[in-house]
């Protein structure tokens, strides 16, 4: 099973529309949960962290189940600028430095 | 966040060769990170760069191929040695800025680095 696993995509949306992304995770022992935003060419941006009572940010919202190892991302109102790709990230915990890294969930939003 | 430069943004290289990549960030940070994009896939961490002593390498990255240096809080460098085609891919350096017991990560720009 792969560490941390996303649907790959592409999602194409309209604008306007409300779309989710869905993530699990392998390591139990992890404690920190993230969705990172990567444009083409460019370096991952942090998102958002996820707090275990979900959190949201304008019109993204994060939610985290720890006992199902699930996180999910939902955009509300999605806009032309939200088209990227969008990568599921966790800490390693344990005590190991550093973090997991899926292979992200590329979303277009269509005019 | 942090702002993070890394140099050179991109380079293209004969097998054999090396190429060391800097990485600098605007403030001291603990937390200094080594990852790799190869085309198509996720970021791989390579290992921890760790102030004063050696680099922490994740299982497939061992030093004498990815020799890293930490000489102080703000800086760090990455070699890529006696590179192969297989080793092109983007490099990524991070650092690690967590508030409330989150270790959030911020990122470097990136550097390409294609092996002929």
């Amino acid at each position: 099973r792969k560490e941390v696993e996303q649907d790959p995509g592409p999602f194409n949306v309209p604008e306007g529309a409300t779309v989710a992304f869905n993530c699990t995770y392998s390591n139990s022992a992890s404690q920190s949960f993230f969705w990172y935003r990567q444009d083409c060419r460019k370096e991952p941006k942090l998102l958002m962290s996820v707090y275990s009572s979900g959190n949201e940010d304008g019109r993204f919202t994060a939610q985290l189940n720890r006992a199902s190892q699930y996180i999910s991302l939902l955009i509300r109102d999605s806009k032309l600028s939200d088209s990227a790709t969008y990568l599921c990230v966790v800490n390693r915990g344990g005590g190991a430095d550093g973090l997991t890294f899926g292979k992200g969930t590329h979303l277009i939003i269509q005019p | 966040s942090a702002v993070i430069s890394q140099k050179p943004s991109r380079d293209i290289c004969q097998r054999g060769t090396s190429l060391t990549i800097q990485c600098q960030v605007d403030s001291q940070v603990t937390m200094m990170f080594w990852y790799r994009q190869q085309p198509g896939q996720s970021l791989t961490l390579i290992a921890t760069a760790n102030q004063g002593s050696e680099a922490t390498y994740e299982s497939g990255f061992v030093i004498d191929k990815f020799p890293i240096s930490r000489p102080n809080l703000t800086f760090s460098t990455l070699t890529v040695s006696n590179m192969s085609p297989e080793d092109s891919s983007i490099y990524l350096c991070s650092v690690g800025l967590g508030t409330g017991g989150l270790d959030e990560q911020f990122f470097g720009p990136g550097t390409r680095l294609t092996v002929l």
